[in-house]
Order: C-alpha cells, then sequence, then structure tokens
C-alpha cells in the first residue's frame, strides 16, 4: 500500500510565476489536509478537503492560493503570483474517515523555493 | 483549541529509554492527545494517540495522567534514527468534526551514541 505521494519533492519558481503541488492520497483515503512549514517552525494547517468540497479553508490566505480535491486524481494546491514568502515545505496528509480515532499519515513534502 | 508546552530539546543517549513530556493543561474531555515526530527533512510520522488510557505500540508507549493535563511519551530504547523533533498535539473536534492537528514548535530529539 503506497503511502502519500507527493510531487514534485523540489520546486523552483520565480517571482510572479504559478506553482502547482500534487498529493496523491493513500488507498482508501478520502480526506486530504495540506501544510505549510516555514523554517525553523512547526506546520500550520492549511486547507482541509473531501473529495470534490472544501471542508476547511481557514489557514488558507485569501488572495492567491486555491486548493482542489477532484474526483479522480490528486488533490492540488495552486499559488498564483508567488512571493518569496511563500518559499516553505508544503505537506499533504490524508486519513480515512470513521467515528473512532483515525491518524493522518503524511508526505514527504513539496519543498518551494521562490527566487 | 488545548494547547501544549513541551521542552524545546532534550538528550538521550542511545539504548536508554526517552521520555518525552508533554503538558496540555486545558485539555477537553473529548479531546485526544496524540503524538508525532519529524526527522529532519522529512514528512511527520504519526507514532501513537490516546485519550485516557495509556496506550502502546511497536513504536512507543503514551503514559497519561489521571486528570489528563499532561502526558508522557516514552521509547524505550532509544537508536540513532529516533532523533528528531517530537510533537504533541490535541486534536481539535468542532461541529463539523474537523480534524485538523494544530501543531507547536515539539521537542528536539537528540540521541546520542
Amino acid at each position: 500500500n503506497a503511502g502519500v505521494m507527493q510531487n514534485p519533492r523540489h520546486l523552483v519558481r520565480r517571482r510572479g510565476q504559478e506553482a502547482r503541488l500534487r498529493c496523491s492520497p493513500m488507498k482508501g483515503h478520502s480526506h486530504v489536509y495540506w501544510y505549510r512549514q516555514l523554517p525553523e517552525e512547526g506546520l500550520k494547517f492549511m486547507v482541509y478537503l473531501q473529495k470534490e468540497n472544501i471542508i476547511d479553508e481557514s489557514g488558507m490566505p485569501k488572495e492567491r492560493f486555491s486548493a482542489e480535491f477532484p474526483k479522480e486524481g490528486p488533490s492540488i494546491l495552486r499559488i498564483q503570483q508567488v512571493v518569496r514568502g511563500d518559499s516553505a515545505a508544503y505537506f499533504c496528509a490524508s486519513s480515512t474517515y470513521d467515528s473512532g480515532l483515525t491518524e493522518a499519515f503524511f508526505g514527504q513534502g513539496t519543498r518551494l523555493t521562490v527566487v | 483549541d488545548a494547547k501544549t508546552t513541551q521542552p524545546t530539546s532534550m538528550d538521550c543517549a542511545e539504548g536508554r529509554a526517552a521520555n518525552l513530556p508533554c503538558n496540555h493543561s486545558t485539555i477537553s474531555g473529548n479531546e485526544y492527545v496524540y503524538w508525532y515526530r519529524q526527522i529532519h527533512s522529512q514528512g511527520p510520522q504519526y507514532i501513537i494517540h490516546g485519550l485516557k488510557n495509556n496506550e502502546t505500540n511497536e513504536m512507543a508507549s503514551l503514559i497519561i495522567t489521571e486528570d489528563r493535563k499532561s502526558s508522557t511519551l516514552i521509547l524505550p530504547h532509544a537508536t540513532l534514527r529516533d532523533t528528531a523533533v517530537y510533537y504533541c498535539i490535541v486534536r481539535t473536534r468542532d461541529a463539523g468534526n474537523n480534524r485538523k492537528l494544530i501543531w507547536g514548535l515539539g521537542t528536539s530529539l537528540a540521541v546520542n551514541p
């Protein structure tokens, strides 16, 4: 059972370009979370999605950032017109949903560098 | 959201038990304690979670005090590969059963040969 797959692992973009980060959840998982980690800091929640639905985007910046999790295919975190402050590691996690306890499994992250 | 407090860093000798404390004095009755770790440049890895009772799995043991205001993660025989940042997290629940995790800065554990 493959784990959570994120690609690319490393992404370099010039200021003003768009960045697209992909996350394929574990098989059977229908819940995806995106987190951002700045250097020397803990992870910060961005968005929580289920298939075709955004459940909680309270951690997403109001502008330039968007996320989707279509019926088919990976979840995409899209950052438009990137700025240097967007440079960070972006982690995706997935989980199942049930009435009990579920733990989220994380991917290896995408390290975005804006130059 | 209940907040957690952890020491910034700890050291442990290889082969000895590593005991990582966490305070969560404002935890509410239906909130669970989760532990994750993050080895340098990798994604976080789930370790263990618990509500009231002590828990054990192949990676670690979790001891939760009776009043639930603190807990200790125990790595029984630490190895060099256990060097990582360890995060104690209290999981938020709201009306929508949101499962987002609120992360602090964790404890940086150094296992020394």
